[in-house]
């Protein structure tokens, strides 16, 4: 089936500092793939996406290239700010057969940034 | 204006009662969704539909029961509330094809007490 593995948090920077968060996955068929973020309280905004291998989504300095011989999508910020804390999930979609689209998420990691 | 919403946002209820929650989107997509968040933040699909049909029915007790009235509502009913149902459920949407995301209400934290 497929799945999403992400790097288990959390994840304590100070600001400024560089943020990688590592995702793989495993699809049965050619998926796109996806970045959220979730911050506290709030439902979850799509923060990026890629939707073809090589392809480099990128949103408020964030990054994620979509490596297909890897079967990556890791998430990059240069220089992380306070107001990135929050929780960050990876996601794949794939068409299951039809009208099935289902969207399977990693178990999200949790990035603090201290001041 | 909110693309989609779901209500309520808050539900604290008694073990054994029957609760629902409603969700509608306004963006003109033609599949919706269920998802649960447990307390780990782990989120876990239970529902999709795609125009009013059920796609995806992952193993989610049959107390679970959602209901499309139209393209633009899912509701979730949920029968016989137990503690372990305590969680926060999320509606989403999007439109049908690999490549587009889905966008998210801002979830229903359900406690059962």
């Amino acid at each position: 089936g497929d799945s999403v593995t992400q790097m288990e948090g959390p994840v304590t920077l100070s600001e400024e500092a560089f943020l990688t968060i590592n995702c793989t996955y495993t699809a049965t068929g050619y998926p796109s793939l996806f970045w959220y973020v979730q911050y506290p309280g709030e439902g979850l905004q799509l923060l990026l996406k890629a939707t073809k291998a090589d392809d480099k989504g990128s949103n408020k300095g964030f990054e994620a290239t979509y490596r297909k011989e890897t079967t990556s999508f890791h998430l990059e910020k240069g220089s992380v700010q306070v107001s990135d804390s929050a929780v960050y999930f990876c996601a794949l979609r794939v068409n299951s057969g039809g009208s099935n689209y289902k969207l399977t998420f990693g178990k999200g990691t949790l990035l603090t940034v201290n001041p | 204006d909110t693309a989609v919403s779901q209500t309520p946002k808050y539900l604290v209820t008694q073990m054994g009662n029957d609760k629902s929650i409603k969700c509608e989107q306004n963006l003109g997509h033609d599949t919706m969704y269920w998802y649960k968040q447990d307390s780990k933040k782990f989120l876990k699909i239970m529902f999709s539909y795609n125009n009013k049909e059920l796609i995806i029915n992952e193993t989610v007790p049959n107390r679970f029961s959602p209901k499309s009235p139209d393209k633009a509502h899912l509701n979730l009913h949920i029968n016989s509330l137990e503690l372990g149902d305590s969680a926060v459920y999320f509606c989403a949407s999007s439109q049908s094809g690999g490549t587009t995301e889905a966008f998210f209400g801002q979830g229903t934290r359900l406690t059962v007490v």
